[in-house]
This record gives C-alpha cells, sequence and structure tokens, in this order.
C-alpha cells in the first residue's frame, strides 16, 4: 500500500521554466518531507528537506511548498537548468515506533529540462 | 557518496543461486538500509538495520535476508536469486535520529537469467 503518491511520471520543460513536482501523502503521523535527486547511474542524493511546521521552505533555485491541512508537498524548480535534467523522489517518515527510522518513498518523476 | 561503498557494483547470476550484496561505510552510522529500485516502483525497503545485529524487515523483505556482525557492514543475502529479484540495489546510512538524512552509496545493478 502505497502511502506517498508522486506525479507526475514524467515532466519537460523549457530551460529558464518552473517545473512543479506533487506529492501526496495519507499518513498524518509523518514528521519530515525530504526530496532526492537521482542522476543516472548514481545513488539518490538529499536535495532539500521541510518538517510540517512550516509552509516553505527555500534553497537556492528549489523551494518546497507544504500544506499541512490537505496532506500535499510540492517541489518548485526556479530558473531550471538542463543540468537539472534527473529523476526527483518525495519521501515522508514517520514519526512513532519503528516507522521512525524509515522513510516512505514517492515512485519518482523524470525531469527533462530542454535546452 | 557519503563513505558508502557497494560491492560488487554489477553482477549476473542464474536462478536459484545465493547471492550476497555487500554495504560498507566509513561514517560510523548507526542506522543502515536495503533499497531495491525498479521502474515505476521507486525505491523499496526490504531490510534495515538499527545497530550491530539489530535488524527488521521492510516492505519487500520476502527473500532476502541481511546480516550485521559490525557497525561498518550491511549484508544482503537472496537465498536462492529468483528473475523477479532482477534489480539495482542501494544501501543507505543515517546518522542519529532515526530516518532522517539517508545518505545513498552507488548500487549494486543484479540480474538474474
Amino acid at each position: 500500500q502505497q502511502q506517498v503518491k508522486q506525479s507526475p511520471q514524467s515532466l519537460i520543460v523549457q530551460k529558464g521554466g518552473i517545473p512543479i513536482i506533487n506529492c501526496a501523502y495519507e499518513n498524518t503521523a509523518f514528521d519530515y518531507f525530504p526530496w532526492y535527486q537521482q542522476f543516472p547511474g548514481k545513488g539518490p542524493a538529499l536535495l532539500i528537506a521541510i518538517r510540517p511546521d512550516v509552509s516553505e521552505k527555500k534553497e537556492g533555485r528549489f523551494t518546497i511548498s507544504f500544506n499541512k491541512s490537505a496532506k500535499q508537498f510540492s517541489l518548485h524548480i526556479m530558473d531550471s537548468q538542463p543540468g537539472d535534467s534527473a529523476t526527483y523522489f518525495c519521501a515522508a517518515k514517520g514519526n512513532s515506533g519503528g516507522s521512525n527510522y524509515k522513510l516512505t518513498f514517492g515512485k519518482g518523476t523524470l525531469l527533462t529540462v530542454n535546452p | 557518496d557519503a563513505g558508502i561503498t557497494q560491492s560488487p557494483r554489477h553482477k549476473v547470476t542464474e536462478t536459484g543461486t545465493p547471492v550476497t550484496l555487500r554495504c560498507h561505510q566509513t561514517e560510523n552510522h548507526r542506522y543502515m538500509y536495503w533499497y531495491r529500485q525498479d521502474p515505476g516502483h521507486g525505491l523499496r525497503l526490504i531490510h534495515y538495520s538499527y545497530g550491530v545485529k539489530d535488524t527488521d524487515k521492510g516492505e519487500v523483505s520476502d527473500g532476502y535476508s541481511v546480516s550485521r556482525s559490525k557497525t561498518e557492514d550491511f549484508l544482503l543475502t537472496l537465498e536462492s536469486a529468483t528473475s523477479s529479484q532482477t534489480s539495482v540495489y542501494f544501501c543507505a546510512i543515517s546518522p542519529g535520529g532515526g530516518g532522517s538524512e539517508q545518505f545513498f552509496g552507488p548500487g549494486t545493478r543484479l540480474t538474474v537469467l
């Protein structure tokens, strides 16, 4: 049973565009929401993360928007570049018991930024 | 890759043979994880460890076992490999604080014929 639903599966934008990737969760006991970036042939790498006590977090060109009441969070990439072309995963961490040690991942979004 | 190595990086094996994948870390992190990555499924947790000799199952643990006899090493064993276990396997580590900030290794591509 998937607990984190990610959309879209793939996304193509032009250089300078603002791709938006969305995630929705069902478990209200999640307390940490990271985004990972993965290039072909590499392991995922932490990009940016947010906790539910804030509605937005920005690091460079990457912004997470968080809507606690709707149980949704999204990644925005400002002024996207071809080098941002990668697969992006959202994830969520539980806050109790054994789930406190684990991340649940979305299925990923393949982003292509055309020059 | 945050002081994480995986070996082998590529392996081709036949159905029914045992396979062991190794994850080695130099960060002295308490938590270690094994994931598999398949198209359309994202990353799915197989097993994880929260200390030496302390392990637990993830969401896709059937057909896999793990062992952790030292802080730095976490082994994943496929007792009798099947074609459905063809995948890319990632190890991850995390410092204190549970599942926050997991750092991933470079991956092992396993093909079971």
